[in-house]
C-alpha cells in the first residue's frame, strides 16, 4: 500500500533557481492538496485540487504554481525559489464522498533554499 | 478567513501524568479532526468529530467537541513514551471547497521517562 507519495524527500536549491516536486496517490482520490510547515505555524495549504484538471488557491499560493494533468498526480513548481520558501512540503489527498473525509499524507518534501 | 489557534504550543510530561490540549476556531466548524505527527514524520489522522458535544475515547486519548462547535480538546491519560509528537486539530468549515481544512499551530508533546 503505497498511498501518497512524494518525491524528492531532500532537496537543496540556490536562490532563483526552479524545481518541481511530485506527488502521487493509490488510492483514486479526487481531492488533492499542497501543504507547507513551517516550525511554531503548522500546516499552511498552498494550493488544492478538487478534480484532475482543476486547481485552487488555497492560504499561501504566492511563488507556486500547481498542475493536476492526472488525477494521481499533483505537481508543485516553485519557478524562483527564494530562501523564504525553505521548509517542509507535505502533498495529501482524501475522497470526495462527502465531508468529513481525513487527509493522507505522504512523506514530505525537505527543501532548502540558499 | 478562519483561523484555528491551538494551546499549549509545547506541553512536557512526565511519563504517567496527564494533559489536555485544547483548540479553538474563529468561525463555527462542521467537523473538527486531529492528527499526530511523530518526530520526523508525516501528519497521520487519529479521529473526527461532527456532533456538538461528541466525546470519543481511543484507548487513552479522550476527544471532545465544544457545544458551539468552536473548540475542541485533546486529554491523554497516564502519558507513555509512545505519545511524543506533536498533535493538530484541523477544523473543516460548513460546505467547504474541496473538504479543506484549517490547521491550528500544533502542540508539541514530549515526555520525560
Amino acid at each position: 500500500n503505497a498511498g501518497v507519495t512524494q518525491t524528492p524527500k531532500f532537496r537543496v536549491l540556490k536562490t532563483g533557481q526552479s524545481m518541481t516536486l511530485l506527488c502521487a496517490q493509490d488510492m483514486n482520490h479526487e481531492y488533492m492538496y499542497w501543504y507547507r510547515q513551517d516550525p511554531g505555524m503548522g500546516l499552511r495549504l498552498i494550493h488544492y485540487s478538487v478534480g484532475e484538471g482543476t486547481t485552487a488557491k488555497g492560504e499561501v499560493p504566492d511563488g507556486y504554481n500547481v498542475s493536476r494533468l492526472k488525477k494521481q498526480n499533483f505537481l508543485l513548481g516553485l519557478e524562483s525559489a527564494a530562501p523564504s520558501q525553505t521548509s517542509v512540503y507535505f502533498c495529501a489527498s482524501s475522497s470526495n464522498r462527502g465531508n468529513n473525509q481525513p487527509q493522507h499524507f505522504g512523506d514530505g518534501t525537505r527543501l532548502s533554499i540558499l | 478567513g478562519q483561523q484555528v489557534m491551538q494551546i499549549p504550543q509545547y506541553q512536557h510530561v512526565q511519563e504517567g501524568e496527564d494533559f489536555t490540549t485544547y483548540c479553538n476556531s474563529s468561525t463555527t466548524l462542521s467537523n473538527i479532526q486531529w492528527y499526530k505527527q511523530r518526530p520526523g514524520g508525516h501528519p497521520v489522522f487519529l479521529i473526527q468529530l461532527v456532533k456538538s458535544g461528541e466525546v470519543k475515547k481511543q484507548k487513552r486519548l479522550t476527544f471532545q467537541f465544544g457545544e458551539a462547535k468552536k473548540n475542541s480538546s485533546l486529554h491523554i491519560t497516564a502519558t507513555q513514551t509512545t505519545d511524543v509528537g506533536t498533535y493538530f486539530c484541523a477544523g473543516q468549515t460548513i460546505k467547504a471547497a474541496g473538504n479543506k481544512l484549517t490547521f491550528g499551530g500544533g502542540t508539541r508533546v514530549l515526555v520525560k521517562p
